[in-house]
């Protein structure tokens, strides 16, 4: 079974500290990593995906890999109560063309 | 911009009807996709289309069909709608990048969808 586990949350935080986002995932294999943001209400979007080991940063967006651990994180610095959302973290976990494996995902809430 | 465009926003069924879900994208991408989102359940994975004509099951397909006869358009159908059907519906595509498997979605808004 290929499966991406995340903590439901919710992941409270105060403005302006940073937050941790954490993902593991089943298949040493998996060759790409998503995170998406989804506001309620709201379908998911794109904010940040990595490919190789170690770090990407995007603004205020770092993404981190580490596919000895199967581990993939995303930290938000500076957390805004406009990041309030949940954050769908996603693999690909084949070398064929197939479909992304979701997490359930994390609810963040920053309180101002 | 990506457009991924899902014909309703909300849509009221009764037990039993044929319901048909639409989705239309406009940046001609070969990859398209249907999930389903339930509160505690995320996002799972319907049933999905690399190409025209071609359609391939995804986690959940039981009780659901799809047709892609235009690149652009790919339709959910429920053949027999059941109140378990009662859901978030989302609609997504992604180019092909070749040589590789990455696929990066772009979502249409979604269609809830109530059967009683």
């Amino acid at each position: 079974q290929k499966e991406v586990e995340q903590n439901s949350g919710p992941l409270s935080v105060p403005e302006g500290a940073i937050a941790s986002l954490n993902c593991t995932y089943s298949d040493r294999g998996s060759q790409s990593f998503f995170w998406y943001r989804q506001y309620s209400g709201k379908s998911p979007e794109l904010i940040m995906f990595i490919y190789s080991n170690g770090d990407k940063e995007d603004g205020r967006f770092t993404a981190q890999l580490n596919k000895a651990s199967q581990y993939v994180s995303l930290l938000i610095r500076d957390s805004q109560p406009s990041d309030s959302a949940t954050y769908l973290c996603a693999v690909n976990m084949n070398s064929g063309n197939t479909p992304l494996v979701f997490g359930k995902g994390t609810r963040l809430s920053v309180i101002a | 911009d990506v457009k991924v465009t899902q014909s309703s926003r909300y849509l009221v069924k009764r037990t039993g009807e044929k319901v048909f879900l639409e989705c239309v994208q406009d940046m001609d991408h070969e990859n398209m996709f249907w999930y389903r989102q339930d509160p505690g359940l995320g996002l799972r994975l319907i049933y999905f289309s690399y190409d025209v004509k071609m359609k391939e099951k995804g986690d959940i397909p039981e009780g659901y069909s799809v047709s892609r006869e235009k690149k652009e358009r790919f339709s959910l159908i429920l053949e027999s709608a059941s109140t378990n059907q009662t859901s978030m519906y989302l609609c997504a595509s992604s180019p092909p990048i070749p040589g590789t498997t990455n696929e990066k979605l772009f979502f249409g808004s979604g269609t809830q969808l109530s059967v009683l």
